[in-house]
């Protein structure tokens, strides 16, 4: 089983340009999650999907976007990135309360 | 929301136990505790779960006293590939992460 997989691994974006995260899980879990990790940070909770067709704000949605395709996946989209978005990005599923954390997506905004 | 508080950072020798204390004061009656680890540049990983009195795996010891307002993770025997961050997270529909305590163990 691959667990969680997250693409791309890494991206750097101009100021104003958007994209999609994409995260799959082959673990047939409920819940997904996305998290961002600043340097030397904890994670902190953008948005999260407790079941397929729900999503709900986590601690820091604004200048985001997710969508919970089908049980599987769960796509985080920036609209206009923002140099205040360069971080680490961690997309996790569970069920219903261990996390399974995926490698992580480094963004770059400049 | 239950919120997690930990000390920042904490160092220890190799060979020694570790004990990381998380209070958690309003924590709800179906709430269970979950401890991760992180190392650098990698996603946090499970540890241990637990809901009340004591919890043992092969890795660590989870004790949480009869309030349930604080819980503590022992790592026995610590060595230098335990030095990371320990997260403590109770566990709700949206599992929110604090800052983590950074375990050091120097040889």
């Amino acid at each position: 089983n691959a667990g969680v997989t997250q693409t791309p691994k890494f991206q750097v974006l101009k100021t104003g340009q958007s994209m999609t995260l994409q995260c799959a899980q082959d673990m047939n879990h409920n819940s997904m999650y996305w998290y961002r990790q600043d340097p030397g940070m904890g994670l902190r909770l953008i948005y999260y999907s407790a079941s397929e067709g729900t999503t709900d704000k986590g601690e820091v949605p604004n200048g985001y976007n997710v969508s919970r395709l089908n049980k599987r996946e769960f796509s985080l989209r920036l609209e206009s990135a923002a140099p205040s978005q360069t971080s680490v990005y961690f997309c996790a599923s569970s069920d219903p309360w261990e996390q399974y954390f995926g490698p992580g997506t480094r963004l770059t905004v400049t | 929301l239950a919120k997690t508080t930990q000390p920042i950072s904490m160092d220890s020798y190799e060979g020694q136990e570790v004990n990381i204390t998380c209070s958690h004061n309003n924590i709800a009656t179906n709430d269970y505790i979950t401890w991760y680890q992180q190392f650098p540049s990698q996603g946090p990983r499970f540890i241990i779960q637990g809901y009340k009195t004591k919890v043992t795996n092969e890795v660590a010891s989870l004790f949480i006293p009869a309030d349930r307002k604080s819980s503590t993770l022992s790592l026995p025997r610590v060595s230098l590939s335990d030095t990371a961050v320990y997260y403590c997270l109770v566990n709700n529909n949206d599992m929110r992460f604090g800052a983590g305590t950074r375990l050091t163990v120097k040889p």
